[in-house]
């Protein structure tokens, strides 16, 4: 899981409360994402942030916010807007360079809403 | 929007043989990255295939491109229990600012 930690690894909570999922990475990476894997299906970005007090949306923003103050913290807030928050989410970085490509994902945290 | 799909959805075989993962993906692409995923846990990257080299090789692993269908293949070779896991290929687009697009992955079963 590289250098990337997330936290905690499994979140339970009501419907109706807002919920903040941590992501913290060590690899002095620019680009950090956030992913949302629900069951047997592959990976859909959130938002995204290639710099310090920028970010963008995905392709499924809507119901959740994050923000960017520090390069080695990237944080999810599933707020009660959403309407489906029970799945896996991941969060990766990226170095920020012309010739790097690859992502590194930290371990997911499992959240669970009732 | 979900641009790589793999095939099969889930592949069982016995340790020692071969696997063979296809993904297919719409647009035109930089690269297409191929990462693994063991059960509960985050994805790890495999290997990465840019978008003028037809093959590629890293230990047990080979990749094959194939632009004019937009298509990989990902073949693992002699099996190990260990290498069950979800598989996925993630296509880099071009435009897209290096964000990836990922399919919906292929669970590989390996028999001991």
């Amino acid at each position: 899981d590289g250098g990337i930690t997330q936290s905690p690894k499994y979140l339970f909570r009501k419907e109706g409360q807002n919920v903040t999922l941590s992501c913290e990475q060590n690899l002095n990476h620019d680009a950090m994402y956030w992913y949302r894997q629900d069951p047997g299906q592959g990976l859909r970005l959130i938002y995204y942030s290639q710099i310090v007090n920028d970010f963008q949306k995905g392709d499924i923003a809507e119901g959740y916010s994050v923000s960017r103050e520090k390069k080695e913290s990237f944080p999810l807030t599933v707020t009660s807007a959403q309407k489906n928050p029970t799945a896996f989410y991941l969060c990766a970085s990226r170095r920020e360079h012309q010739q790097s490509y690859e992502q590194y994902f930290g371990p997911g945290t499992r959240l669970t809403v009732t | 929007s979900q641009q790589g799909e793999e095939d099969p959805q889930a592949l069982s075989i016995q340790e020692g043989e071969n696997a063979t993962m296809n993904c297919s993906y719409k647009t035109s692409i930089n690269n297409l990255q191929w990462y693994r995923q063991n059960s509960g846990r985050g994805l790890v990257h495999l290997i990465l295939i840019r978008s003028n080299e037809r093959e590629k090789h890293s230990g047990r692993l080979r990749v094959t491109l194939d632009t004019s269908k937009k298509s990989s293949s990902l073949l693992i070779t002699a099996s190990r229990a260990a290498d069950t896991a979800s598989y996925f290929c993630a296509t880099d687009a071009e435009g897209s600012n290096y964000k990836l697009t990922f399919g919906k992955g292929t669970l590989l079963t390996v028999n001991p």
